[in-house]
């Protein structure tokens, strides 16, 4: 069955970095996208940027986007996100889920269809 | 595109209905054709878990108590008959433009 299985959670000061993992399995890694989602206190859900394992393609929100590096590595069906210039308001849960709008074909559509287990980050001095 | 949820809670007494409105600023009709409005149900202390798709497409193991219906700027989605594992928050995200953007959520509670 699909899985995407994230990293413990962390502790960080500010100003420093994180770097988070998503290790997929149950399926082919290499064909779907992945995208990041965070979960912070005041701000809900947001999504943070998409990368595809298959081409040299990422996007990333605009608010992030001098903050967040996405990487893949298909020999260890792992994706990664990387959020830099760390403050409190960083502070909060990270998701990763798969993203591959193009094959939502009939009653298949893997958007958003299988999450991560989530990995709390926690900013502070 | 912003979204907005009502309302943000509500309690409901099991057995009983439930319904969550989603508006979007913009039409949610990509270029595909296809209306990329997505629900999501979050139960304590766990990750999103996705219920509809494309507005009204149910995801497998769902109960067809939930249902999801709407078009353009205006959706919603109905419990048919609140359970007590119903309990906790529920989202719609809107995934025709870019970047991807949620609504607020609405906590669901058992009264």
């Amino acid at each position: 069955q699909v899985q995407l299985v994230q990293s413990g959670s962390e502790v960080k000061r500010p100003g420093a970095s994180v770097k988070l993992s998503c290790r997929a399995s149950g399926y082919n890694f290499a064909i779907y996208g992945i995208s990041w989602v965070r979960q912070v206190p005041g701000h809900g859900l947001e999504w943070l940027g998409w990368i595809s394992p298959y081409e040299p393609s990422r996007h990333v929100a605009p608010r992030f986007d001098d903050r967040v590096t996405l990487t893949t590595d298909t020999s260890s069906d792992t994706s990664y996100l990387e959020l830099r210039s760390l403050t409190s308001d960083d502070t909060g849960f990270y998701y990763c889920a798969r993203d591959e709008r193009q094959y939502c074909v009939g009653v298949t559509c893997p958007y958003f269809d299988h999450w991560g287990q989530g990995a709390l980050v926690t900013v502070s001095s | 595109v912003l979204m907005t949820q009502s309302p943000l809670s509500l309690a409901v007494t099991v057995g009983q209905p439930a319904s969550i409105s989603c508006r979007s600023t913009q039409s949610l009709v990509f270029r595909d054709g296809n209306t990329y409005l997505t629900w999501f149900q979050q139960r304590p202390g766990q990750s999103p878990r996705r219920l509809i798709y494309k507005v009204s497409d149910r995801d497998s193991g769902v109960p067809d108590r939930f249902r999801g219906s709407g078009s353009g700027t205006d959706f919603t989605l109905e419990i048919s008959r609140v359970e007590p594992e119903d309990i906790g928050v529920y989202f719609c995200m809107q995934g025709a433009h870019w970047p991807p953007t949620f609504g607020p959520g609405t906590k669901l509670e058992i009264k």
